[in-house]
């Protein structure tokens, strides 16, 4: 089944205690992007990767870094989780980046909800 | 800026009633107009876009319009059923996403 896959789903952590979501999707997709998203807010991107070992800011990049080393792989880093991190985090993906065609229609993963105490 | 704007962020409605949610956009070089529906609990999925050589597009109850001289597209749903209920975002080019409206329909 294609999909993108977030790992954990659900985490309570600590301030200042380092973690990383993994995102991991099956669709050979050139694009993967990492959104978070809080009431009223929206989602707005945090990091983006047009291709293997591409990755560019996104909106609110403050407080993460990403890697791209393989095509399948986009973890998202915390290495110092503070309390306005808690959030609702989507990493989603699309056959590849193009800005003017239909083939970056997202697949979203299904969520990772980080509660930063 | 690059933003998108995006109205109501609520909207109630009775069942069979028509909703209308409406997006504006300041970039005009922005071509790609996606709106993506979020079920409570569930991830984004996209329902409908449309590209900016074309005014409208239809697919069954939902319907995009976009006018390129304002900047601002819209979602229209007709014969609202309680299955519509979620929250729907709008998106453009580069993929920024509106703040959400928040779709109610009472049955």
């Amino acid at each position: 089944e294609a999909q993108v896959t977030q790992n954990p789903r659900y985490l309570i952590t600590v301030t200042g205690k380092k973690l990383t979501v993994t995102c991991s999707q099956n669709m050979n997709h050139e694009y993967m992007s990492w959104y978070r998203q809080d009431p009223g807010l929206g989602l707005r991107q945090i990091y983006y990767s047009m291709n293997v070992e591409v990755t560019d800011k996104g909106d609110v990049p403050e407080g993460y870094k990403v890697s791209r080393k393989e095509k399948r792989n986009f973890p998202l880093i915390l290495e110092s989780p503070s309390p306005n991190q808690t959030s609702l985090y989507f990493c989603a993906s699309s056959f590849k980046w193009a800005a003017y065609s239909g083939a970056n229609v997202l697949t979203f993963g299904a969520g990772s909800r980080l509660t930063v105490l | 800026g690059e933003n998108v704007e995006q109205h109501p962020s609520t909207l109630s409605v009775q069942e069979g009633d028509s909703a209308v949610i409406k997006c504006t956009y300041s970039d005009s070089a922005s071509n790609y107009f996606p709106w993506y529906k979020q079920e409570l609990g569930k991830r984004p999925q996209l329902i409908i876009d449309i590209r900016s050589n074309v005014g409208e597009k239809k697919d069954q109850r939902i319907a995009v319009t976009l006018n390129k001289t304002a900047k601002h597209f819209s979602l229209h749903i007709t014969e609202t059923q309680p299955e519509d209920s979620a929250v729907y975002f709008c998106a453009r080019n580069k993929l920024v996403f509106g703040a959400g409206t928040i779709l109610r329909v009472k049955s």
